[in-house]
């Protein structure tokens, strides 16, 4: 069963119009991380959640903003997308637990982004 | 600060043949690390992670990787390949909630 649930798979929007990315997950872990990959290259994180304690990355764009209402749910929104933001969007979950298991993340599908 | 290299871009290998993908890291402290594999459009998926202990790690899909501090590398193996292990392989070290993760190296299969 899948632990990390993103939606949609493909969302195509337009220059400048605000979009937002759904991740969720169904086991309640502690942390939540999102990350954006460009083609060809390695992940790079954006922000992530502990709990409820919001931790940007230095260089993470202002464009970029993040939401969690509650442990199951994590939303990126995307205020004027341009067309460098096109990218997998990847949530990530940690691994849970007192010990042995928050060090690992584990990864949704991703959303692949294309502004057009 | 962390680094990680995967030195390797692109390896092709035939199926059945045996593959090691390289990977070099620059870590203060103890590291973790990790081996996550990505299928194209797919998110990524975790292979095996060494944070301690017996420093051969075996993982899923029948690789394993060595820990070798003095040569600051995490390099996975598996002895015969699959023409379904074609992908990309990213390596990646840091602590809880800071992973870097390398460029990839892609691995084709040829039958």
């Amino acid at each position: 069963d899948a632990m990390v649930i993103q939606n949609p798979r493909y969302q195509v929007t337009q220059f400048g119009k605000p979009v937002t990315l759904s991740c969720s997950q169904t086991l309640n872990h502690n942390v939540m991380y999102w990350y954006q990959q460009k083609s060809s290259q390695a992940p790079k994180l954006l922000f992530h959640y502990y709990d409820k304690d919001f931790n940007n990355e230095a260089d993470t764009p202002d464009n970029f903003q993040s939401r969690r209402p509650n442990t199951s749910f994590c939303f990126l929104d995307i205020r004027s997308p341009g067309l460098g933001d096109a990218a997998m969007y990847l949530c990530a979950i940690d691994g849970g637990g007192a010990s042995g298991g928050q060090e690992t993340q584990y990864f949704g599908p991703g959303t692949r982004l294309l502004v057009l | 600060a962390q680094s990680v290299t995967q030195p390797d871009i692109h390896i092709t290998v035939s199926e059945g043949a045996s593959l090691e993908l390289r990977c070099n890291y620059s870590y203060g402290a103890t590291p973790y690390l990790f081996w996550y594999v990505q299928s194209p459009g797919q998110g990524l998926q975790l292979l095996l992670k060494y944070f301690s202990g017996d420093t051969l790690v075996q993982g899923i899909k029948g690789f394993e990787a060595e820990f070798k501090r003095s040569q600051s590398s995490f390099n996975l193996r598996k002895p015969s390949v699959h023409w379904s292990d074609a992908a990309e392989y990213f390596c990646a070290v840091g602590p809880p909630g800071k992973l870097t993760f390398g460029t990839g190296t892609r691995l084709t299969i040829i039958p």
